[in-house]
Formats: structure tokens, C-alpha cells, sequence
């Protein structure tokens, strides 16, 4: 089965750039979607088709996605910032998420 | 502004069958570019697929859940159904229905707030 592999923590100074990775063969020919929880809260998406910002989701988010690797970042990280940040793709029709990454604020 | 409710019994014995139902409000079921989906969390774990359903019926799901899931699709109450038979503890999770949107490849734009599941006798 198809699997998304991401870090499992990313730390970063408020004001600053954030990036979480994630892994899978041949990412680059699929498109990729991040979501963002908080703690006690449903997802939310932040980015799709690989770098499409929804309504309503902060400039300072942008994504990009190549080769096996496709890219979250955070750019001007803020404290709101601080969450579980999970990838998702389309392996045939079966949706795949990554492991999750928990970005910290510090 | 769509909003998706799930509902369901909290609390499901083993070997029983658990059954959710997702309710959507602010637009109907049927319009526009969209297909219904499961997702379930397990405490202090990641996301989880259990698969998605179209308005016409048509299906898809989680290999390693297949044989275990049926959705349905009620469009005259705007709900769509989730049902996972033989359930173990390892089915205790947080329960997430969404709404997925076929013309920006997929994503999924919409979530309820979730639903606990806990099983156990």
C-alpha cells in the first residue's frame, strides 16, 4: 500500500519559516493537499492541489510538490501556528494521509 | 456555509456493527462536484481513510477496511451513512464524516466536528 512519510516534530521561532516534508514514490505526479488540527479540533485545509490556498487560509502558508517530496511552509510562523500538519494524496481511488508532523512555536 | 454533523451511538460492544450517520446542512447532498467521506482518528494518532461515497452510490474504500465497511447515501435527508461490522478496541477512535471536492482534486473541504467511538463490553 501507498504510504506518505513525514517528520514526526518540526520546532521553529515565532517570525520564522517552518517547512514540513513529506515522502512517497513518485509524490510529484500526484497532487497533495495539507491539513492543519489543533488540538481538540476537526482538520482543516490549508493547502490543495499542491499549492492552492482555500478562502480564508493565511498567505504565510504555501506548498509545493516534486520528484517524492512535496513541501508545507509556513513562512512568518505564528503562535496560532501551532498545530499537527498531515499530507494527503490519491493513490488509484483510496485517499492516503501522512504520519502527521506536530509543529511547535518556540 | 455547509456544515456536516455526525451522530451515532458513543459506545459499541465487540463483534457488533457500528453505525454513524453524517447530516449536511447549508446546500444539498447532490449539488455540485462533490463525494461524501470517513475519516477516524484514534486518540493521539494520525488520520485514518475509511473511504468515500458519491451521490450515486459508487464507492470507494480503505483496502485494509474494505470487507468490514458499507456507506450509503440517503439524499432525500441530505445524510450519508457509515456502517463497520465485527468491531474490535482497535476501532475506538474519533469519528471525522467531510466533504470532498472532485473539481480541485479531492480535497477535503468540509469537516465535522467528529463523533467519539469507544468499543467496549
Amino acid at each position: 500500500s501507498y504510504e506518505l512519510t513525514q517528520p514526526p516534530s518540526v520546532s521553529v521561532s515565532p517570525g520564522q519559516t517552518a517547512s514540513i516534508t513529506c515522502s512517497g514514490d513518485k509524490l510529484g505526479d500526484k497532487y497533495v493537499c495539507w491539513y492543519q488540527q489543533k488540538p481538540g479540533q476537526s482538520p482543516v485545509l490549508v493547502i490543495y492541489r499542491d499549492s492552492k490556498r482555500p478562502s480564508g487560509i493565511p498567505e504565510r502558508f504555501s506548498g509545493s510538490n516534486s520528484g517524492n517530496t512535496a513541501t508545507l511552509t509556513i513562512s512568518g510562523t505564528q503562535a496560532m501556528d501551532e498545530a499537527d500538519y498531515y499530507c494527503q494524496a490519491w493513490d488509484s481511488s483510496s485517499a492516503v494521509f501522512g504520519t502527521g508532523t506536530k509543529v511547535s512555536v518556540l | 456555509q455547509v456544515q456536516l454533523q455526525e451522530s451515532g451511538p458513543g459506545l459499541v460492544k465487540p463483534s457488533q456493527t457500528l453505525s454513524l450517520t453524517c447530516t449536511v446542512s447549508g446546500g444539498s447532498i447532490t449539488s455540485g462536484s462533490y463525494y461524501w467521506s470517513w475519516i477516524r482518528q484514534p486518540a493521539g494518532k494520525g488520520l485514518e481513510w475509511i473511504g468515500r461515497i458519491f451521490t450515486s452510490g459508487s464507492t470507494n474504500h480503505n483496502p485494509s477496511l474494505k470487507s468490514r465497511v458499507t456507506m450509503s447515501v440517503d439524499t432525500s435527508k441530505n445524510q450519508f451513512s457509515l456502517k463497520v461490522s465485527s468491531v474490535t478496541a482497535a476501532d475506538t477512535a474519533v469519528y471525522y464524516c467531510a466533504r470532498g471536492n472532485i473539481e480541485a482534486a479531492g480535497p477535503l473541504d468540509y469537516w465535522g466536528q467528529g463523533t467519539l467511538v469507544t468499543v467496549s463490553s
